[in-house]
């Protein structure tokens, strides 16, 4: 079965460092999204796209992160200046479009810890 | 702006045990509502949904889960766990906005 590809699978960063994740959803799945899992609970929202397009990023904390999805396909999260509290599993999810029963494809995460 | 609420966080059951994890959910609208599991190691995956119809859906695994409006509840059940169930699952509403808001998670483990 195809699945939603992420970079890098772990990764260590001082406080005011800058970070970046990479994401690759299924091949032709119109909608990515990008989710902050904090230990012992579930998944947030943090940005929706609807191919290139943000469709939701209520949740996003626009003064440090951002998020782009330039030609539809994959997508990179970055985070700058990184602080302790964005210590986290950051989730990207595919689905083959925004419909209401669709299915979300997620990655492996990437499990970031700041110091 | 939609919610979901699951009762148990961490549920212990020995093998051939029935298991139900609760699940609430708080929207005005229409939603379609899942359970997606995360096995040891492994990313999150479906189990089961509700689209529409037959509230008793049926997922992989032997596992169900009933849809009570009245209730706005989505309570996942399974009438004998085995060892290979232990996870984590999520419940999960989905609205006509594309936009699928999850629960904390329950953590199952279940004894040999």
């Amino acid at each position: 079965e195809a699945e939603v590809a992420q970079s890098p699978r772990y990764k260590i960063t001082e406080k005011s460092q800058a970070v970046a994740f990479w994401c690759d959803p299924i091949s032709g799945h119109a909608t990515l999204y990008w989710y902050r899992q904090i230990l012992g609970q579930g998944p947030e929202l943090l940005v929706q796209f609807q191919d290139e397009s943000v469709v939701d990023d209520s949740q996003l904390p626009k003064d440090r992160f951002s998020a782009e999805r330039l030609k539809g396909v994959d997508s990179t999260l970055k985070i700058q200046p990184a602080e302790l509290g964005d210590s986290a599993m950051y989730l990207c999810a595919s689905s083959l479009t925004r419909g209401l029963g669709e299915k979300l494809f997620f990655g492996s995460g990437t499990q970031l810890s700041v110091l | 702006a939609q919610s979901v609420s699951q009762h148990n966080h961490h549920v212990i059951l020995s093998e051939a045990a029935s298991l139900e994890l609760g699940c609430n959910y708080s929207y005005g609208g229409t939603v379609n509502l899942f359970w997606y599991v995360q096995y040891p190691g492994q990313h999150l995956q479906l189990l089961l949904k509700y689209f529409s119809g037959d509230p008793l859906v049926k997922g992989i695994k032997g596992f169900e889960a009933e849809f009570i409006k009245s209730k706005f509840s989505f309570n996942l059940r399974k009438p004998s766990v085995q060892w290979s169930d232990t996870a984590e699952y999520f419940c999960a509403v989905r609205t006509n906005a594309g936009k699928s808001t999850f629960g904390d998670g329950t953590t199952l483990t279940v004894k040999p």
